[in-house]
């Protein structure tokens, strides 16, 4: 079945730590995003990529990093200047072009600080 | 759906009845409109969408109106079931965002037996 996959779904981060989120997709898409959600707000843009090598800011990019390369992966690093890390990260993708594009959300992966 | 902060707004129906969920959009110039469904611990699944040049759409038992005077969209759920119970949240853009969706905070259905 083609989809997103994220993983792990819980993790943990220490203190001055650096923690690597990963994505897969099998979809063929061309554009992915990282999202974070926080209780009771819409989701907010973290990161996104268009296409292979390239990679734009979002809203809340500071704090975070990302890469693209390969079109199927786009694994998100939350570092240690990330002082509020603790919230629920999702990763999208979807086909480019012009026009109406929907997002395809994978399931999420949760972190937490110890 | 407005946002009231770290706690969601809530419709609780009963099962059988129809559902209403509200979204108030923020861009005027937005053109497209999508309508997700979040399953605790799970990611958003996409339901329905529609363009601004339609104020219908159907789906299975599912209808989203369009507003574009006051900024309104609605999603109606015909014949709430228990697997209906989930956050359910709009997101806006337009088509020269690129893919730069806004999303709002969502509204959470609770079907009750």
């Amino acid at each position: 079945d083609g989809g997103i996959t994220q993983s792990p779904k819980y993790l943990f981060r220490k203190e001055g730590q650096n923690v690597t989120l990963s994505c897969e997709q099998n979809l063929n898409h061309d554009a992915m995003y990282w999202y974070r959600q926080d209780p009771g707000q819409g989701l907010r843009l973290i990161y996104y990529s268009q296409i292979v090598n390239d990679f734009q800011k979002g809203d809340i990019a500071e704090g975070y990093s990302v890469s693209r390369e390969k079109k199927e992966s786009f694994p998100l690093t939350v570092t240690s200047a990330q002082k509020n890390p603790t919230a629920f990260y999702l990763c999208a993708s979807s086909t480019t072009g012009r026009g109406y594009q929907p997002q395809h959300f994978g399931d999420g992966t949760r972190l937490s600080i110890l | 759906g407005e946002s009231v902060g770290l706690h969601l707004p809530t419709l609780s129906v009963q099962e059988g009845d129809n559902s209403i969920i509200n979204c108030a959009y923020s861009n005027s110039a937005s053109d497209y409109f999508i309508w997700y469904k979040q399953e605790s611990g799970k990611g958003p699944q996409f339901i329905i969408d529609i363009r601004s040049n339609m104020d219908k759409r159907q789906g299975q038992r599912v209808t989203v109106l369009l507003n574009k005077t006051v900024k309104h969209l609605s999603l109606q759920i015909a014949a709430t079931q228990p697997g209906d119970s989930a956050v359910y949240f709009c997101a806006e853009t337009h088509h020269n965002y690129g893919q730069n969706f806004v999303f709002g905070p969502g509204t959470r259905l609770s079907v009750l037996p």
